[in-house]
């Protein structure tokens, strides 16, 4: 079955450029959350989409970055005048919906985004 | 706000059992625990909920301590296949009783299981 897909894998940019990263979730999932993921830390929240609509986008850095998922299903995340500190694995996740809480997990493979 | 796990790193020989601490300053709905291999994705092992519910992996036991926010994974008769980053996401409880729907990862456990 499928699982979560992220494109691209891997993406060089030059500090300043506009970048896209694209989630496509397992079906079903109404949950979907995106985070980052430096060398040698732990995921860390970026935002948080039930259905089309942000829940929770408290962990965005700044008004550089944002995300949509205009159809339910698809996310992207779009990032403006990219720094190098932006450099990180960027991680989606989605999940069914619960009524208690967060469910498990699924996490794709990352999209590892390199600023130079 | 981020949980505070230990050990950092935890070398062991394959038959031998780790435990994994994780602690929050936050009050806390659930504790999820995730282990990750070198340029892999996370994957999900156990949830534990506040009320004592726990749902996830057969050969991997986990405890939930409400009133001091902390929580302990049990990895016993290690096989080498358990070596990962262990690390455990905090769901925040909100004072009507409903969670933040957020989980907040600790910065990681590294696991190594020799033969």
């Amino acid at each position: 079955g499928a699982g979560v897909s992220q494109t691209p894998s891997n993406k060089v940019t030059e500090k300043g450029k506009y970048v896209e990263l694209r989630c496509d979730p397992i079906s079903g999932h109404t949950a979907l959350y995106w985070y980052r993921q430096s060398l040698g830390q732990g995921p860390e929240f970026l935002i948080y989409f039930q259905g089309t609509g942000a829940a929770d986008d408290s962990g965005l850095p700044n008004d550089r970055f944002f995300a949509v998922r205009p159809e339910g299903s698809v996310s992207t995340l779009k990032i403006q005048r990219t720094e190098r500190g932006d450099s990180a694995v960027y991680l989606c996740a989605s999940s069914l919906i619960v009524t208690s809480g967060t469910g498990e997990l699924f996490f794709g493979e990352g999209s590892r985004l390199t600023v130079l | 706000q981020q949980p505070v796990q230990s050990p950092q790193a935890v070398i062991l020989r394959e038959g031998e059992d780790a435990v994994i601490n994780c602690s929050s300053s936050k009050a806390l709905y659930s504790v999820h625990w995730y282990r990750q291999k070198h340029g892999e994705a996370p994957v999900f092992l156990m949830i534990l909920l506040k009320g004592g519910e726990q749902k996830g992996h057969e050969k991997i036991s986990a405890s939930f301590n409400e009133k001091k926010q902390q929580s302990s994974l049990y990895l016993t008769a290690s096989q080498l296949s358990y070596s990962g980053t262990y690390f455990c996401g905090t769901e925040v409880g909100l004072e009507y009783g409903g969670s933040n729907y957020k989980l907040t990862f600790g910065k990681g456990t590294l696991l190594t299981v020799n033969p």
